[in-house]
């Protein structure tokens, strides 16, 4: 069963407007990671919050961690057209050592 | 620039033949991994290496081998190429615990 499931499974919302979403994981992690795929590339990292950490920024993106409730939340700002990809949490096992477990990812769509 | 890179990244082959796919890190780094792509399922680990000489099976490993002689360089081996195992492959490597994964452009296998 996979240990991170994001949520929606897919996105549409019109350029300037915020996207949000959510990822649920099950077991304890050491960290938690946000990763973009546009089509037909490599995943690329976007941002990593330690499971000591409830929020962080990085330019128009940021993430939340809550883990009582084993979940988090991306939020881009103002999105833009550029900003169509797909987005996959993963998760740093606790005791797992460096591998990630993905989730099933978020397809999002920014229209102009 | 450091980068990793995959090789082909495109290939046909047909069932029952042996295949092996190519990654190449010049990131220095001691962790890398093998992911394969599919609908429905994001990403899921095949193996791990965490240094030379190392490997170790991940969640879906039945078909597949890796071998590391040298930290730059981890080929994912197909032992008898399956239509199951039709898919799109992605290389990544990492350094230290709670740092994020490099990918490669992928390479998309298919088994007729």
């Amino acid at each position: 069963s996979q240990q991170g499931e994001e949520d929606p499974q897919a996105l549409s919302i019109q350029e300037g407007e915020n996207a949000t979403m959510n990822c649920s994981y099950k077991t304890s992690i050491n960290n938690l990671q946000w990763y973009r795929q546009n089509s037909g590339r490599g995943l690329v990292h976007l941002i990593l919050i330690r499971s000591n950490e409830r929020e962080k920024h990085s330019g128009r993106l940021r993430v939340t961690l809550d883990t009582s409730k084993k979940s988090s939340s991306l939020l881009i700002t103002a999105s833009r057209a550029a900003d169509t990809a797909s987005y996959f949490c993963a998760t740093q096992l606790t005791g797992g050592g460096n591998k990630l477990t993905f989730g099933t990812g978020t397809q999002l769509k920014v229209e102009l | 620039d450091a980068e990793i890179t995959q090789s082909p990244r495109h290939k046909i082959t047909e069932t029952g033949r042996q295949v092996t796919l190519a990654c190449h890190q010049t990131w220095n780094h001691n962790n890398m991994f093998w992911y394969r792509q599919d609908l429905g399922h994001g990403l899921r680990l095949i193996h791990y290496s965490y240094g030379v000489q190392d490997t170790n099976k991940g969640e879906v490993s039945d078909g597949y081998s890796v071998s590391r002689s040298n930290t730059e360089d981890l080929p994912l081996t197909l032992e008898s190429a399956a239509s199951s195992q039709t898919s799109v492959y992605f290389c990544a490597s990492s350094g230290s615990l709670n740092s994020p994964l490099h990918f490669g452009n992928g390479t998309r296998l298919t088994v007729t």
